[in-house]
């Protein structure tokens, strides 16, 4: 079945440091992949998608590059802020018929000042 | 357009009590999810929902029953409480058909059983 592996967290970084979350995947297919934010309090949003191989998805500075050969989706950012303390979620859409997305356990990043 | 919306925000039960969470939506998307989130074990999905009048079983279905009577609302409900069901509880949901297929989610649930 399908799966998404993510680098366990925490992350630490000071702010201004560069940003890497490494996401892996297997699936059936060549499914969109996503990463989802989730802020202290709060539900997940969608940060950022890419719906096909080599696609770039970016949003409020965050990017992440849709790699067919090597499976992987991983998240950077050039410069963290205070701000983008949360956790972020790498996942799948259903693929194959099902009805259930796959998310991965997910990464929190914690920002120091 | 409020998206998706829970309620109660916080609730604190008691063994043994019962309670229904309710999920709505106002985007006339087709599917709905509840999943559960605790520390270290990321999201499990609990039950979800292909379209009014219809449910299924996700991952950790026990202990728990829904019901999707309206297009726009899915309930979750917990017959009798216990302090395993602690957890955060958030609803989602997604276009049918069509489109990447994105979720969107609530702001979610703190359930504390005692």
């Amino acid at each position: 079945g399908d799966s998404v592996t993510q680098m366990e967290g925490p992350v630490t970084l000071s702010e201004e440091a560069f940003l890497t979350i490494n996401c892996t995947y297997t699936a059936t297919g060549y499914p969109s992949l996503f990463w989802y934010v989730q802020y202290p309090g709060e539900g997940l949003q969608l940060l950022l998608k890419a719906t096909k191989a080599d696609d770039k998805g970016s949003n409020k500075g965050f990017e992440a590059t849709y790699r067919k050969e090597t499976t992987s989706f991983h998240l950077e950012k050039g410069s963290v802020q205070v701000s983008d303390s949360a956790v972020y979620f790498c996942a799948l859409p259903p693929t194959g018929g099902s009805y259930i997305p796959t998310f991965g356990r997910g990464t929190s990043l914690i920002v120091h000042p | 357009n409020a998206g998706v919306t829970q309620t109660p925000k916080f609730r604190v039960l008691k063994t043994g009590q019962s309670m229904t969470l309710l999920c709505a939506q106002d985007m006339n998307h087709e599917y709905m999810y509840w999943y559960r989130q605790d520390p270290g074990m990321g999201l499990r999905l609990i039950h979800y929902s292909v379209g009014e009048g219809t449910t299924a079983k996700g991952e950790v279905p026990d202990g728990y029953n829904v019901s999707r009577l309206k297009k726009q609302n899915f309930l979750l409900g917990l017959e009798s409480a216990a302090p395993s069901q602690t957890s955060v509880y958030f609803c989602a949901s997604r276009v049918g058909t069509g489109g990447t297929y994105e979720q969107y989610f609530g702001p979610g649930t703190r359930l504390t059983v005692t």
